[in-house]
C-alpha cells in the first residue's frame, strides 16, 4: 500500500487478556518505531526496529510488551496479561532512513476494560 | 520520557491570522521536526530542521531553531479553518554513533475559527 497500515484500528479486550497488533509499513523503509499515545499526551516512544533487530527497546514498560519483525517489514507489538492502564493508541511509524521523517499510520486503538 | 514541551498547550485564533508556537527541549539534537495531528489521525510531517540551521520555510510555515536556547518556533502565517490541529515537535537526540528515535512533546492544540 502507499501508506503505513495498523490493524485492527479499534481493539477492546478484558484486562489479563493477550493482545496482538499488527504494522505494515512502507515498503522499501528499513526503520521502523512503535509510539504509545495517550489522551491529550504526546506520542512516547516504545521500540525501534532497524531491519530485523530491534535497535533500541528503551521504551518498552515492561517485559508483558515484546515487538518482533522477522522479516524485516511487518512488526507485530504483542501485550501479554493487558492491563487497564495499557489503554492508548499505538502508533507505528516508518523511515527510508535511520534518521529523518516519519511516516506514521492511522494507530491502534487499545481499550482494556 | 518526553523531551520536547510546546507552549502553549492550547490556542484559539480568527482565519487569516498568524499562530506561533513554540518548542523547549532539554539536550542536544541532530535534527528537530514538527508533526501535525488531526483528531483520531495518525501524525504526519511538516518541516525537519538540522542542528546547524537557523530558519526553515516550507509554504505557510516558518519554523526557527536556536540551540544556544533549546528552544524552536512554528509559525503558520494566514491561517485556515483546516489548520484546526494538535501540531507536535519532536527531537532527535544527539547519541554517539548516530540517534534513531524521535522524542515527542506534549503538543499545542490549534483552533481556527472561521
Amino acid at each position: 500500500g502507499a501508506g503505513v497500515s495498523q490493524t485492527p484500528s479499534n481493539k477492546v479486550t478484558e484486562k489479563g487478556k493477550y493482545v496482538e497488533l499488527r504494522c505494515d509499513p512502507i515498503s522499501g523503509h528499513t526503520a521502523l518505531y512503535w509510539y504509545r499515545q495517550s489522551l491529550g499526551q504526546g506520542p512516547e516512544f516504545l521500540i525501534y526496529f532497524q531491519g530485523t533487530g530491534a535497535a533500541d527497546d528503551s521504551g518498552l514498560p515492561n517485559d508483558r510488551f515484546f515487538a518482533v519483525r522477522p522479516e524485516g517489514s511487518v512488526s507485530t507489538l504483542k501485550i501479554q496479561r493487558t492491563e487497564r492502564g495499557d489503554s492508548a493508541v499505538y502508533l507505528c511509524a516508518s523511515s527510508f532512513r535511520r534518521t529523518g521523517e516519519l511516516f506514521f499510520g492511522e494507530g491502534s486503538r487499545l481499550t482494556v476494560l | 520520557s518526553q523531551q520536547g514541551e510546546e507552549d502553549p498547550q492550547a490556542l484559539s485564533i480568527q482565519e487569516g491570522e498568524n499562530a506561533t508556537m513554540n518548542c523547549s527541549y532539554k539536550t542536544s539534537i541532530n535534527n528537530l521536526q514538527w508533526y501535525r495531528q488531526n483528531s483520531g489521525r495518525g501524525l504526519v510531517h511538516l518541516i525537519l530542521i538540522r542542528s546547524n540551521e537557523r530558519e526553515k520555510h516550507s509554504g505557510r510555515l516558518r519554523v526557527t531553531l536556536d540551540t544556544s536556547k533549546k528552544s524552536s518556533s512554528l509559525l503558520i502565517t494566514a491561517s485556515r479553518a483546516a489548520d484546526t490541529a494538535s501540531y507536535f515537535c519532536a527531537t532527535e537526540p544527539l547519541r554517539q554513533g548516530g540517534s534513531e528515535k524521535l522524542v515527542f512533546g506534549k503538543g499545542t492544540k490549534l483552533t481556527v475559527n472561521p
